[in-house]
């Protein structure tokens, strides 16, 4: 596609669910990160791809989170018994260099998740 | 703990005027520094880049870098009403993968 696609765009999930969020990145593009951005803030960095490893997860706020690219392509962020500090907007972005000054240039429009 | 402050704002600017937004860091090693625009209830667009002290320009844009005040900005210039946003800073220490954002500062254009 031409641009960062994300689904899906909503979701609300019960707390103690699991929820799969997918990222569908800009073809070609060997970046990939995920962020989460609650209301008021800038976004919080949680993991970067390169191709299909997953060279940096240290923002993951808990084991609850995991997130993969198995192909290099399309990402999924998974979390697991989503809990109510869970609620924000899930960020995807991709760019197309794989060195270290690498930018998040390109953002999906993001899925905004509400766990009630 | 590395942090980027930016004033919440909002900052009104009359049409036509300069907008200047301004951004510190605290992490002195900081090398990558960037700008981006949110529309609300969008994601962030990335307008510019700055890696090195000075000025960049492009367009309307220029950011400025000053890493021994540790302060970065962008001015806007001949604001327009579309260019009403939240403006996010945005900033990279060259060892990892991760952007260190700021709260953003909310511009406002009044017609």
């Amino acid at each position: 596609g031409a641009g960062v696609s994300q689904s899906p765009r909503y979701k609300v999930a019960k707390r103690g669910q699991d929820v799969a969020l997918r990222c569908d990145p800009i073809s070609g593009h060997v970046s990939l990160f995920w962020y989460q951005q609650a209301l008021g803030q800038g976004p919080e960095f949680l993991t970067y791809f390169q191709n299909e490893a997953q060279l940096d997860k240290s923002g993951l706020p808990s084991d609850r989170f995991f997130a993969e690219r198995p192909e290099g392509s399309v990402s999924t962020l998974k979390i697991q018994r989503t809990q109510q500090e869970d609620s924000a907007v899930y960020l995807c972005a991709s760019s197309l260099g794989g060195d270290r000054a690498v930018v998040a240039a390109f953002f999906g429009q993001g899925t905004r998740l509400t766990v009630v | 703990q590395k942090e980027v402050e930016q004033n919440s704002g909002p900052l009104s600017v009359p049409e036509g005027a300069i907008a200047s937004l301004n951004c510190t860091y605290s992490d002195r090693g900081s090398q990558s520094f960037f700008w981006y625009r949110q529309y609300s209830g969008k994601s962030p667009e990335l307008i510019m880049s700055i890696y090195s002290n000075g000025d960049k320009e492009d367009g309307r844009f220029t950011a400025q870098l000053n890493k021994a005040s540790q302060y970065v900005s962008l001015l806007i210039r001949d604001s327009q009403p579309s260019d009403s946003a939240t403006y996010l800073c945005a900033v990279n220490d060259g060892s990892n993968y991760q952007l260190i954002w700021g709260a953003g500062t909310k511009l406002i254009i009044k017609p």
